[in-house]
């Protein structure tokens, strides 16, 4: 199937942890994504890469870590996770930057 | 500011028409999109406009836009219970990003 998939679907860990998401594309696009949604389902960019490359990073705390290991991958790393982290974490992905995004399934972290 | 304003709830019957609305803030935004959220699920892209056309028909969908007042709207014709979800829309800005809305469920009554 074409798609971008992410794993884990769900996440349950304890405060003070550090977890990956990891985010794979085979729709062949240059630009990758990671979207936020609280509990009130606001939706709200954290990173986009476009080539392997940073383009955007909206004053997310530098606990995230997005890596980039080829334009297929764009995996998200968070260190000492915090309680307001809980939140489905989405992966994105568009051919260009002006082109339509394609979203993964999410995944519902919840940090106890 | 960034602020993209949609209502939160609409209820329908089954077999009515649906019109869900968003208003927007940037008029450089090119493309504005619609996107489909079912419980526990991603968002599925429904229909995008491009900002120099106001208004796109696919199938059961018809988007239109008025750019003058920063307004888009979603029509479902004939809507089926299988179309209760939330919908965002979301206009596009620089390097990609997308502002959403704050989202509409819409529930259908049979």
């Amino acid at each position: 199937d074409t798609a971008v998939s992410q794993t884990p679907k769900y996440l349950v860990t304890q405060m003070g942890n550090d977890k990956s998401i990891k985010c794979e594309q085979n729709l062949g696009h240059d630009t990758m994504y990671w979207y936020k949604q609280d509990s009130k389902k606001f939706l709200k960019i954290m990173f986009s890469y476009n080539n392997k490359e940073l383009i955007i990073n909206e004053t997310v705390p530098n606990r995230f870590s997005p890596k980039s290991p080829d334009k297929a991958h764009l995996n998200l790393h968070i260190n000492s996770l915090e309680l307001g982290d809980s939140a489905v974490y989405f992966c994105a992905s568009s051919q260009d930057i002006r082109s339509e995004q394609y979203f993964g399934p999410g995944t519902r972290l919840t940090v106890t | 500011g960034e602020d993209v304003e949609q209502s939160l709830f609409l209820s329908v019957r089954e077999g009515d028409s649906s019109v869900i609305n968003c208003t927007y803030t940037d008029s450089s935004s090119t493309y504005l999109y619609w996107y489909k959220q079912e419980p526990g699920a991603g968002l599925q892209l429904l229909t995008y406009i491009f900002s120099n056309m106001d208004m796109k028909q696919d199938q059961r969908l018809t988007v239109l836009l008025n750019k003058k007042d920063k307004h888009l709207s979603l029509r479902i014709a004939d809507t089926q219970t299988g179309d209760s979800a939330i919908y965002f829309c979301a206009e596009s800005k620089l390097g990609g990003k997308l502002i959403f809305g704050q989202g509409t469920e819409l529930s259908v009554k049979p």
